[in-house]
This record gives C-alpha cells, sequence and structure tokens, in this order.
C-alpha cells in the first residue's frame, strides 16, 4: 500500500532554533500534501495544504512565515518550524491524498507523527 | 465550516462488551467519512472508509455506517477486547479536500 515515511519521529530543541521535517512517499507520487498539528488531547487540526510545485495554502490563524513548507517534488514535503519556542511543542503528522484509481474514492494515508519538544 | 464531533469523549467498558461510538459533522455535503484509530503517541491507522454513496462499511468486529442526511455516522465494535484500547478519530472530507477531525473518543477495555 501507499506508505509515507515521516521523519523525526521525534526532536528535541532549544527555544529559537529551527527543526525540519520530512515527509516522503516511498511508493507513490504525492501530488497534495496536508499538514496537521495535534496538541495533547486535542484533535487533529489542519496547518496547510500543499500542492507540488506550489506555494502552501495556510489555515486561518497559522503563521506561514513561521511553519515554512516546501513540496518541491512529488515524493517529498517539509515543514520547518522556525525560530521554535516552547508552544510550538506538539505532535506534527503529515498526509498525503491518493488518488482514486479505476473509478475509486480519494483516500488519504498519514506519516507516523514527529513529537517536537521545544525546551 | 465544517465541524465533527465525537461523542462520547472517553468510555470504559469491560472486556467482551459491544459498544457503539458516534460521530456528527455539520456539513451534510462530505465525499468520505474515516474511521481512525490512533494509539498514544503513534500516528494513525484508518480502520474504515465511507463513501458518501454507501451506508456501511464492515471489517472483522468494526462496522461504520453513515446516514449522510443527518450528518452522522456511527462505530460499533463488537466483542471488545484490551486491545482494542486507543482513541477512535471521526473525520469527514469534500471531494479532494483535507480530512477533518473530531476531538476522538479515548476507548478503554479492561480485562
Amino acid at each position: 500500500g501507499a506508505v509515507v515515511s515521516q521523519h523525526p519521529s521525534r526532536v528535541i530543541c532549544k527555544s529559537g532554533t529551527s527543526v525540519k521535517i520530512e515527509c516522503r512517499s516511498l511508493d507513490f507520487q504525492a501530488t497534495t500534501m496536508f499538514w496537521y498539528r495535534q496538541f495533547p488531547k486535542q484533535s487533529l487540526m489542519l496547518m496547510a495544504t500543499s500542492n507540488e510545485g506550489s506555494k502552501a495554502t495556510y489555515e486561518q490563524g497559522v503563521e506561514k512565515d513561521k511553519f515554512l513548507i516546501n513540496h518541491a517534488s512529488l515524493t517529498l514535503s517539509t515543514l520547518t518550524v522556525t525560530s521554535a519556542h516552547p508552544e510550538d511543542s506538539s505532535f506534527y503528522i503529515c498526509s498525503a491524498r491518493l488518488l482514486p484509481r479505476g473509478g475509486g474514492t480519494y483516500g488519504y494515508t498519514f506519516g507516523s507523527g514527529t513529537r517536537l519538544t521545544v525546551v | 465550516k465544517q465541524e465533527v464531533t465525537q461523542i462520547p469523549a472517553a468510555l470504559s467498558v469491560p472486556e467482551g462488551e459491544n459498544l457503539v461510538l458516534n460521530c456528527s459533522f455539520t456539513d451534510s455535503a462530505i465525499y468520505n467519512l474515516q474511521w481512525f484509530r490512533q494509539d498514544p503517541g503513534k500516528g494513525l491507522t484508518s480502520l474504515l472508509l465511507i463513501q458518501s454513496s454507501q451506508r456501511e462499511q464492515t471489517s472483522g468486529r468494526l462496522n461504520a455506517s453513515l446516514d449522510k442526511s443527518s450528518g452522522r455516522s456511527t462505530l460499533y465494535i463488537a466483542a471488545s477486547q484490551p486491545g482494542d484500547s486507543a482513541t477512535y478519530l471521526c473525520a469527514v472530507n469534500q471531494a479532494g479536500t483535507a480530512l477533518i477531525f473530531g476531538k476522538g473518543t479515548t476507548l478503554s477495555v479492561s480485562s
């Protein structure tokens, strides 16, 4: 099946530094990637939608200059948290949209998530 | 704006019980509804996907139903086991758009 590999799974960084999270589609081309974050005991909140080769579309309230998304190829999308602060500590997870095959429906596959802790 | 609500937020049952998790959504113009399982600190595992034209899907001990017109879905788990303990998330999408998630139901099954 379609697999998205997300790295790192855990990262601890100092306040003020930047962290890059990578999501790679291993056996398919991901034209569209969604980025979510999840705070403890909360649901997954959509941060942004990225399409290969174009600028990401950010949800209201998400700072595009802080959360840089790059989707330069069909198999790689990255999220960079710039100048991270403790309030950015969260679980970040990517999701690729799977195009329908043979008249089937859209599906979604998820990375395994990245636990970011900013100290 | 689509909103997804899940009830109850938490549920504790003894092993062997059948149980129902509820999901409701405000905009009935959905394309798919999907149920996921999330273990603590982990990613998501897709359980069942129901297309808008379908009314239910089954996989093993799991059965999900969809009443699109009323904006509701249920996830039925038969003969619950301790290994079923996890958070169950309901999510909906319109064609090609991102999934919108509920806050989940945290299930605990005791042996």
